[in-house]
C-alpha cells in the first residue's frame, strides 16, 4: 500500500502571506501511460466534508481562487497557497488516488498568525 | 443540483450492525466509482471501501475487510455500507464521494456511534 504523509501538521502564516504545505507519498503516482500525478489536495472547514481544491497534482478545481496552486511530480508534492486569506482557515489534506487503498495524509491545519 | 446525501447513523454497541445509504441526484449516478470514506472525532481521513460503477469490483480498507461490505443499487441511484462486528475504533463520520479520478462530489456525512 502507498503511504502518504504530509508536513507539517499545523501551520501559521500571516495573512497576506505564502503558505506551502508538502505531500509525499511512499511510491510514485506518476501513471506513465498518460503522464499524470494521480494526487489530490482537499480543504476541509469545522462541521463541513472535505472540499476538491487541486486534481492530478496541479489541475484547479472550477470555482477554486488562483492563489491556490499545486506542483509537484512522482512522489513529492506542495500546496501553495500565494496570499493568505481569512477564508483559508482550514485543514488541508493530500490524498493519493493511484492504487488502492487511496491513502491520504494525516492532514495540515492552517491558522492565521 | 449534484448532490450526496448520506442517512443511517447512529449508535450502535460494539459488536453490533448499522446500515449507510448514500443518495445520489443531479447526475447520471450508474457511470460513477463510488467511494465511502470515514473521519474520527478529531482525526484525519480515512479510505474505506470502494465500488465499480456497475458494482461488479469492490475494494476494502484491510481495518474492515471481513466486516463491511459495499453495494449499490443504479436503478435506485443508492450506494450502501453495510458494516458488522463493529468495534469502537470504528466511530467516525463516514462520507461517501464520487469518484471520477479524485474525490470531486462529497456528501455532508453520517455519523456512527459504537459505544455500550
Amino acid at each position: 500500500d502507498i503511504v502518504v504523509t504530509q508536513s507539517p501538521d499545523s501551520l501559521a502564516v500571516s495573512l497576506g502571506e505564502r503558505a506551502t504545505i508538502t505531500c509525499k507519498s511512499s511510491q510514485s503516482v506518476l501513471y506513465r501511460s498518460d503522464n499524470k500525478n494521480y494526487l489530490a489536495w482537499y480543504q476541509q472547514k469545522p462541521g463541513q466534508p472535505p472540499k476538491l481544491l487541486i486534481s492530478w497534482a496541479s489541475t484547479r478545481e472550477s470555482g477554486v481562487p488562483d492563489r491556490f496552486s499545486g506542483s509537484g511530480s512522482g512522489t513529492d508534492f506542495t500546496l501553495t497557497i500565494s496570499s493568505l486569506q481569512a477564508e483559508d482557515v482550514a485543514v488541508y489534506h493530500c490524498q493519493q488516488y493511484y492504487s488502492t487503498p487511496y491513502a491520504f495524509g494525516q492532514g495540515t491545519k492552517l491558522e492565521i498568525k | 443540483e449534484v448532490q450526496l446525501v448520506e442517512s443511517g447513523g447512529g449508535l450502535v454497541q460494539p459488536g453490533g450492525s448499522l446500515r449507510l445509504s448514500c443518495t445520489a441526484s443531479g447526475f447520471t449516478f450508474s457511470t460513477y466509482p463510488m467511494h465511502w470514506v470515514r473521519q474520527a472525532p478529531g482525526k484525519g481521513l480515512e479510505y474505506v471501501s470502494a465500488i465499480s460503477s456497475n458494482g461488479a469490483d469492490t475494494y476494502y480498507a484491510n481495518s474492515v475487510r471481513g466486516r463491511f461490505t459495499i453495494s449499490r443499487d443504479n436503478s435506485k441511484n443508492t450506494l450502501f455500507l453495510q458494516m458488522g462486528s463493529l468495534r469502537t475504533e470504528d466511530m467516525a463520520v463516514y462520507y461517501c464521494a464520487r469518484q471520477p479520478g479524485a474525490y470531486d462530489i462529497w456528501g455532508q456525512g453520517t455519523m456512527v456511534t459504537v459505544s455500550s
